[in-house]
């Protein structure tokens, strides 16, 4: 069972380059999510998908793009990078009781971003 | 709006002495809060959640509406509890989950 799993785990890119980050899971989630940590900031939210077919936009979207391709599939784009995208990239998936409750995300191990 | 604070972002301390870590909450609704934990360089994983009543790794972590805080307390800090330790929130049928800036946790021997 490999949980969330993230690709690639490293990159480095010139600015205004563009790139996807890659999110799957595999425990029928519903709910799908793109954070990035900062030091000093926590995790923000970037995007998120509550269920397949929808997306919404988090705390701070600008510069990104997203896409829910399937149940499994969250992937999170990059048109023109900027150094100040410079991050740790988190995917991550959960999924709620039918009275709403939320037991916890499950993470990705990350992306490490760099933009020169 | 959701806000979660975590006043410490450094905490030291001598291995099996005590351990608290420091979470207040602002929210309108009903919250759920969780501890997330991140050993270095690793992904966040889990720690405890309010609903559960739990206790992991001897962790606990008692929400108290009163004070909007829900802090963490381990009675005797191991060498291996050193990480980064997140407080984080989410309202009642919301789906965004809300972090606190973190608190990096060193034990010394």
């Amino acid at each position: 069972n490999a949980g969330v799993t993230q690709t690639p785990k490293f990159q480095v890119l010139k600015t205004g380059q563009s790139m996807t980050l890659q999110c799957a899971q595999d425990m029928n989630h519903n709910s799908m999510y793109w954070y990035r940590q900062d030091p000093g900031m926590g995790l923000r939210l970037i995007y998120y998908s509550a269920s397949e077919g929808t997306t919404d936009k988090g705390e701070v979207p600008n510069g990104y793009n997203v896409s829910r391709l399937n149940k499994r599939e969250f992937s999170l784009r990059l048109e023109s990078a900027a150094p100040s995208q410079t991050s740790v990239y988190f995917c991550a998936s959960s999924v709620r009781t039918g009275t709403g409750v939320n037991y916890g995300y499950t993470f990705g191990s990350g992306t490490r971003l760099t933009v020169v | 709006a959701q806000r979660v604070t975590q006043p410490e972002k450094l905490l030291s301390v001598f291995k099996g002495a005590p351990v608290e870590l420091k979470c207040n909450y602002s929210y309108s609704g009903s919250p759920e809060l969780f501890w997330y934990v991140q050993y270095s360089r690793q992904r966040l994983q889990l720690l405890l959640r309010h609903i559960s009543r739990e206790s992991i790794k001897g962790f606990t972590a008692d929400l108290n509406k009163g004070e909007t805080s829900f802090h963490l307390k381990k009675p005797f800090a191991q060498e291996e509890d050193s990480a980064m330790y997140y407080c984080a929130l989410s309202g009642r049928g919301d789906y965004k989950l809300s972090f606190g800036a973190g608190t990096t946790v060193t034990v010394r021997a």
